[in-house]
């Protein structure tokens, strides 16, 4: 069982399209984190939320913690094709000195 | 500015072998995670330092792995004997870690691609 249920697993969308991928778990965290992973590279942090309700936004992607910070959403407007890659949620519990748990990721594929 | 270095980025060998996986973190980083990825099961943590010391080793599938850290610049995580079934790329990141709790980046290397025939 995946202490973090990341959903749609997979996501082929086109050029100039919304998506929204979610990031679900049934524990409470002290912070959260969005990477993204390009193929053949290590993943590279996006944005980190800490506070219920957060909202943060880069360009065109919008992150969004739940209330209870237990959930959160990464939310792409107007996807490009340079937008492909793995989308990885992560999350820190209270007093684990820094360790990550990752959800099992989101394939996108933007198709021009 | 170099990021975390991570050798060799793919190792092919045989059931049996021994496999050691070098990682040199971001200089000045006091935290350093081993991970293991596979389209199975995602990535998973297998083990993580702290100033050097072993913290959390509970995600090391089994004896056959080990990891050591002998300085702030280097650490290994070694297979020994490999089997088939350790296929998978790994990962080594760094961070600087602050108090517990606080949200730290990890900063990930480009990866060892491990394939065991």
């Amino acid at each position: 069982t995946q202490l973090l249920e990341q959903s749609p697993q997979f996501l082929s969308i086109q050029e100039g399209e919304n998506l929204t991928v979610y990031c679900n778990s049934s524990s409470v965290f002290s912070s959260l984190q969005w990477y993204r992973q390009e193929p053949g590279e290590g993943p590279v942090l996006l944005v980190t939320v800490v506070t219920g309700g957060e909202v943060k936004k880069l360009k065109r992607l919008t992150f969004q913690f739940g209330d209870a910070r237990k959930d959160s959403s990464l939310h792409i407007t107007a996807a490009q094709p340079g937008d492909t890659g793995l989308y990885l949620c992560a999350a820190i519990h209270y007093n684990q000195g820094g360790k990550l748990i990752f959800g099992q990721g989101t394939e996108l594929s933007v198709k021009p | 500015d170099a990021g975390v270095i991570q050798s060799p980025r793919h190792e092919v060998t045989e059931m049996g072998q021994e496999v050691t996986l070098r990682c040199k973190p971001i200089s000045g980083h006091n935290s350093l995670f081993w991970y293991r990825q596979t389209m199975m099961r995602g990535l998973e943590l297998l083990i993580y330092f702290n100033n050097n010391v072993p913290i959390d080793d509970s995600g090391m599938p089994e004896d056959r792995f080990s990891a050591k850290m002998p300085n702030a610049s280097f650490s290994t995580l070694k297979i020994q004997p490999s089997e088939p079934r350790d296929s998978a790329v790994y990962f080594c990141a760094s961070s600087l870690a602050g108090t517990s709790g606080s949200s730290n980046e990890q900063f990930f290397g480009p990866g060892t691609r491990l394939t065991v025939l």
